[in-house]
């Protein structure tokens, strides 16, 4: 059984460094076609796609925030960490991450779905 | 960036009810699309991927369809567990994209 739960602070300051940490359980981040990845929700507001990371340590980014954003994977712990720069009160959300699994292929691609999301974890941005 | 449409934003439905939701690309996703269902207070669950595929453990009386830029997600017969809100996502390009969310409400 698959599962992820993710943790970091509930609060932080306008200008302020976050690391969300993923642990998960269930599967290994070295296995062919596997990923895990980031999304989030402002309160009452829609979802939002951040950042993938995948076995074979490829990474995507939200253009929009790549400048801001970092994945990184332990798999030895069985964690993926996102660190998220100069945070803003705008980004105060639930962060959510996931395990992704490849579901289609073409010549040009791989195509990776998030099949198990994590409980997500709350983070306010305010001084 | 693919935009994704949905529409309606919110409905009104009775136990029994088909409801249908549907969901536009701004651009060709060929079949890359899911649907996750998000109750209150809860995390998103995956419901359906590749337009039609149902992720396992979900009920029959969901099914998706469509291909290109237009989806449809239905729901046969209501249920009172199936009232949530309703987001689509391509992953067909990066960064993935989701829909506003479709809220189906109780009539």
């Amino acid at each position: 059984q698959i599962t992820l739960e993710e943790s970091g602070p509930t609060l932080v300051k306008p200008t302020q460094t976050i690391t969300l940490t993923c642990a998960f359980s269930g599967f290994s981040l070295t296995t062919t076609g596997v990923g895990v990845g980031w999304i989030r929700q402002p309160p009452g507001k829609a979802l939002e796609w951040l950042a993938l990371i995948f076995w074979n340590d490829d990474k995507r980014y939200s253009p929009s925030l790549k400048r801001r954003l970092t994945i990184t994977k332990d798999t030895s712990k069985a964690q993926v960490v996102l660190t998220m720069t100069n945070m803003d009160p705008v980004e105060t959300a639930t962060y959510y991450c996931g395990h992704y699994r490849v579901v289609g292929a073409d010549r040009f691609n791989y195509y990776y779905y998030m099949d198990v999301w994590g409980k997500g974890t709350t983070v306010t941005v305010s001084s | 960036d693919i935009q994704m449409t949905q529409s309606p934003s919110s409905l009104s439905a009775s136990v029994g009810d088909r409801v249908t939701i549907t969901c536009r690309a701004s651009q060709a996703i060929t079949k890359y699309l899911a649907w996750f269902q998000q109750k209150p207070g809860r995390a998103p669950t995956s419901l359906i991927y590749a337009a039609s595929t149902l992720q396992s453990g979900v009920p029959s009386r969901f099914s998706g369809s469509g291909s290109g830029t237009d989806f449809i997600l239905t729901i046969s017969s209501l249920r009172p567990e199936d009232f949530a809100t309703y987001y689509c996502q391509q992953y067909a390009n990066y960064p993935f994209t989701f829909g506003g969310g479709t809220k189906v409400e109780i009539k």
